[in-house]
């Protein structure tokens, strides 16, 4: 299994435009997490779904960010308008086990100039 | 809220010494607490997972062990190598047996020197 995908791998964008970053989680596993991990808070949990579905979306910092998932194999996080402040690596993570071990990709590191 | 605190300055340690890092949690216990590792540009990496009436738990070189009175997990690397140097993470899990998002600590930076 290539484990969880992650594009793109870096991205550079000015304030204000729209940026979608896109996450094909690990055959079969059932739950997608993104997290946020920035020097100074860390890793944080923006939202993760269960089955496709939305469980917990209290972590997503503003109305800016969104994000879907509409297909067990692929999950997209989109900030609308982007600002200097979003930049940090966000990491998408897989579970498939009852024990919650969960699987992240690479990130994509994310500058908004 | 619930906060985790990781020792946040490097932890320099021998090689071949046994590396004793530390989470300390605030509030609610969690029902599994978890290590992972991250190497630079780099997505954590699962490591251990202890439950709640588990004191202690073993892989290889590596030991943790939870205690939820002190609220405190502490984790271990024996004989270590400067290949273990990494960054290392706690993490709660409160789920109980399904799945749900962690809470991280900020994690500590360990290095190994030969």
């Amino acid at each position: 299994d290539a484990g969880v995908i992650q594009s793109p791998r870096h991205e550079v964008t000015e304030m204000g435009q729209e940026v979608t970053l896109r996450c094909k989680p690990i055959s079969g596993h059932n739950s997608l997490f993104w997290y946020r991990q920035t020097m100074m808070r860390g890793l944080e949990l923006l939202i993760y779904f269960n089955n496709n579905v939305p469980i917990d979306d209290s972590g997503m910092p503003e109305d800016r960010f969104s994000a879907k998932m509409p297909n067990a194999s692929f999950s997209t996080l989109k900030i609308q308008p982007s600002e200097p402040r979003d930049s940090a690596v966000y990491f998408c993570a897989s579970c498939g086990t009852t024990y919650n071990e969960q699987f992240f990709g690479p990130g994509t590191r994310l500058t908004v100039l | 809220s619930q906060k985790i605190e990781q020792n946040s300055e490097a932890l320099n340690i021998q090689e071949g010494k046994t590396a004793t890092l530390t989470c300390n949690y605030t509030n609610y216990s969690p029902a599994y607490l978890q290590w992972y590792r991250q190497d630079p540009g780099r997505g954590p990496v699962f490591l251990l997972l202890i439950r709640e009436n588990e004191k202690e738990k073993r892989k290889e070189r590596l030991k943790v062990t939870f205690d939820t009175t002190l609220k405190q997990s502490l984790f271990h690397i024996t004989a270590s190598q400067p290949a273990d140097s990494a960054t290392y993470l706690c993490a709660l899990d409160f789920s109980g047996g399904g799945a749900d998002g962690l809470t991280f600590g900020k994690g500590t930076h360990l290095i190994i020197q030969p």
